[in-house]
C-alpha cells in the first residue's frame, strides 16, 4: 500500500516571499500521479497542481511549482510571491495509474500561514 | 454549471443512530467517491461508485455503505453511529478513469453525541 508523509504540520511565510512545503511518499509502482490540494476554511478541496510520474519536467501553475524527485520519492510544492489568500491547509496526494478507480491517498497536511 | 453539492452541511446525531449523507456530482460526471476527514488529518478514502456499483473500497467497516442512483447522485450511509465517526465527509466526482481530476464538495460535518 502506498503512504504519503508531510513532515511539516505548520509553515509560516511573509507576504510576497517564497515558501516550500515538503512531501514524501512510498510506493513500489513506477507510474502514478501526484497532486497538491489546497483546503481553505471553506472546506472545499481545490486542486493546485498535478504531476505525472513518467514526466521528468516539473509541473508549474502560475506561482505554484513542484520539485519532483522520483528516485528520492519526494514531491515538494513551492509557492512564490505568497499572497494572503494562499493561507490554507495543503495536502499532498498520490494516485495509482494501475487501478480502475481514481482513489487518492492523502498525507496529513501542512497548515500554511501568511503574514502581512 | 453547478459543482459538487452535498447535503446537509452539518449534522448532529446520537450514538447508535443511522446517518445518511447525500451528494450530487458535477454536471457530466459519472463517478462518485467518498472520503472521511477527521479533525486535523488528511482525508481517507471510503469507497467509490461507478455505474451504480461500488468499484473500490478503502479500509472501512461494513457499517459504512453507499449507493449510486441512475442520475449519478450518491448516498453514504453510516449504521450504528460511533463517536469516532465524527468527521468531515467529503464527496468527490469525476469522469471514469485514472486521468480524470477529482472535484470536491464542501463536505458534511458529522458530529456524534
Amino acid at each position: 500500500a502506498q503512504t504519503v508523509t508531510q513532515s511539516q504540520p505548520e509553515m509560516s511565510v511573509q507576504e510576497a516571499e517564497t515558501v516550500t512545503l515538503s512531501c514524501t511518499y512510498d510506493t513500489s509502482e513506477s507510474d502514478y500521479y501526484l497532486f497538491w490540494y489546497k483546503q481553505p476554511p471553506s472546506r472545499q478541496m481545490i486542486l493546485v497542481i498535478r504531476q505525472e510520474a513518467y514526466k521528468q519536467q516539473n509541473a508549474t501553475e502560475n506561482r505554484f511549482s513542484v520539485n519532483f524527485q522520483k528516485a528520492a520519492k519526494s514531491f515538494s510544492l513551492k509557492i512564490s510571491d505568497s499572497q494572503l489568500g494562499d493561507a490554507a491547509m495543503y495536502f499532498c496526494a498520490y494516485r495509482s495509474i494501475n487501478n480502475a478507480g481514481n482513489m487518492l491517498t492523502f498525507g496529513g497536511g501542512t497548515r500554511l500561514m501568511v503574514k502581512p | 454549471d453547478a459543482g459538487v453539492t452535498q447535503s446537509p452541511t452539518h449534522l448532529i446525531k446520537t450514538r447508535g443512530q443511522q446517518v445518511t449523507l447525500r451528494c450530487s456530482p458535477k454536471s457530466g460526471h459519472d463517478t462518485v467517491s467518498w472520503y472521511q476527514q477527521a479533525l486535523g488529518q488528511g482525508p481517507q478514502f471510503i469507497f467509490q461508485y461507478y455505474e451504480e456499483e461500488e468499484r473500490q473500497r478503502g479500509n472501512f467497516p461494513d457499517r459504512f455503505s453507499g449507493h449510486q442512483f441512475p442520475n449519478y447522485s450518491s448516498e453514504l450511509n453510516v449504521n450504528a453511529l460511533l463517536l469516532g465517526d465524527s468527521a468531515l465527509y467529503l464527496c468527490a466526482s469525476s469522469l471514469e478513469g485514472p486521468n480524470s481530476p477529482l472535484h470536491f464538495g464542501i463536505g458534511t460535518r458529522l458530529t456524534g453525541t
